[in-house]
């Protein structure tokens, strides 16, 4: 059974950098997408971007230019790093699984809360 | 890309079948198959109920059935269970090759 467990900073001043890592285990990540998603305080989820086994990497277009995603697959680890945070990007941030070829998410990491705040 | 609506809310007393809808575009709903529902309970991560419109992975109650139509795509949970009562979610594929999420629906169980 594969496990992701998400981990960074819980709290970024605004205009700073906002970086996490998900890391997985029980699996391999070969064959996967790997995503972020994330969801504001009371609010409905948002998919931020994907990258997969071999680098290959997509983005919400409305976050595209503060965005970064990058895999590191001999440390079955995988990171975000969002730039020029505000108050609105506040939300718990869910590290991902999807299988290649299928368009569904099927494993979850617990989710990690991003306060950002002076 | 702006997310799917879905309902803020529907009800039903136990026993009750409720459907929830998504709507979507030409670009996403519309265009693919590739439908996914997700069950969110409080403080919990959300969990795969449907995908492909109507698939059911396994483990998942077969009270949970998946339709699409046109831009429409529909959620029903048949014998309503109070451990049915949760936030659901749908998602689609689009035609940019992202994902697109629903506005999310409460599910009450009176």
């Amino acid at each position: 059974q594969v496990q992701l467990q998400e981990s960074g900073p819980g709290l970024v001043k605004p205009s700073e950098t906002l970086s996490l890592t998900c890391t997985v285990s029980g699996g391999s990540m070969s064959n996967y997408y790997w995503n972020w998603i994330r969801q504001s305080p009371g609010k409905g989820l948002e998919w931020i971007a994907y990258i997969y086994h071999n680098g290959r990497t997509n983005y919400n277009p409305s976050l595209k230019g503060r965005l970064a995603i990058s895999i590191d697959t001999s440390k079955n680890q995988f990171s975000v790093t969002l730039n020029s945070v505000t108050a609105a990007d506040t939300a718990v941030y869910y590290c991902v699984r999807a299988p290649g070829g299928v368009y569904y998410f099927d494993s979850w990491g617990q989710g990690a809360l991003v306060t950002v705040s002076s | 890309q702006s997310a799917l609506t879905q309902p803020a809310s529907v009800s039903g007393s136990p026993g009750q079948s409720i459907t929830i809808s998504c709507t979507g575009t030409s670009s996403d709903v519309g265009a693919f198959n590739y439908v996914s529902w997700y069950q969110q309970h409080p403080g919990k991560a959300p969990k795969l109920m449907i995908y492909d419109v109507y698939n059911r992975p396994s483990g998942v109650s077969n009270r949970f059935s998946g339709s699409k139509s046109g831009n429409t795509a529909s959620l029903t949970i048949s014998g309503l269970q109070a451990e049915d009562e949760a936030d659901y979610f749908c998602s689609s594929y689009t035609s940019s090759s992202s994902r697109v999420f629903g506005s999310g629906t409460k599910v009450t169980v009176l």
